[in-house]
């Protein structure tokens, strides 16, 4: 199966900060990445498909890039309703599987 | 508009089996993958599998193999998760959620089910 690591598990971050989180997976899996984000009690949302694809209706100051087995999702200008879990998936070969997540929280 | 609508709480012992129904609305039910995701409290998300109600493919992660069915009704557009010989480490909160084309992200879910296993 591969395996996807995100880091930080964690970080906190002021509004307007700009904020990274990455997703290394164990093997190549192309441009087959999501993004999500989560907040207590709902289900997760979908952000960012094929890698770098902004789902509709998602503000431009999320940006997915990479490719390859390294990948990044950028909130650009970080807000406070932003404070979430955010959780990378892969879709490039059975089964399916999710980074740990990370959390962002607003300082 | 797009809506899954899963069906409510339950409570199971263990050994007991429960099947949780997903509802969609707003689309048609047989152009898109189904898929189930679950979350144990305060833990991450496992993809538990998927199923496609056009072509009746439908494969299972390998650890629930043994005790997993997904099914689904065209007539009702209403998809199922049954898991059997159920453990206290199945409670979690049990998602559905549709593939997105091609594209394998999951661009639309339900509210998700609790479900808890105690004796």
């Amino acid at each position: 199966d591969i395996q996807l690591t995100q880091s930080p598990s964690s970080v906190s971050a002021s509004v307007g900060d700009r904020v990274t989180i990455t997703c290394r997976a164990s093997q190549d899996i192309s441009s087959w990445l999501a993004w999500y984000q989560q907040t207590p009690g709902k289900a997760p949302k979908l952000l960012i498909f094929a890698a770098s694809s902004l789902q509709s209706g998602v503000p431009s100051r999320f940006r997915g890039s990479g490719s390859g087995t390294d990948f990044t999702l950028t909130i650009s200008s970080l807000q406070p309703e932003d404070s979430a879990t955010y959780y990378c998936q892969h879709a490039d070969s059975f089964p399916w599987t999710f980074g740990q997540g990370t959390k962002v929280e607003i300082k | 508009q797009v809506q899954l609508v899963q069906s409510g709480a339950e409570v199971r012992k263990p050994g007991a089996s429960v099947k949780v129904s997903c509802k969609a609305s707003g689309y048609t039910f047989t152009s898109y993958d189904f898929n189930w995701v679950r979350q144990a409290s305060g833990q991450g998300l496992e993809w538990m599998g998927w199923m496609n109600p056009d072509s009746g493919n439908r494969g299972y992660v390998q650890k629930f193999q043994d005790r997993v069915a997904m099914t689904w009704d065209t007539s009702t557009s209403t998809a199922y998760m049954e898991l059997s010989t159920l453990r206290s480490d199945d409670t979690a909160v049990y998602f559905c959620a549709r593939t997105y084309h091609a594209t394998g992200a999951l661009d639309q879910w339900g509210q998700g089910t609790l479900v808890t296993v105690s004796s």
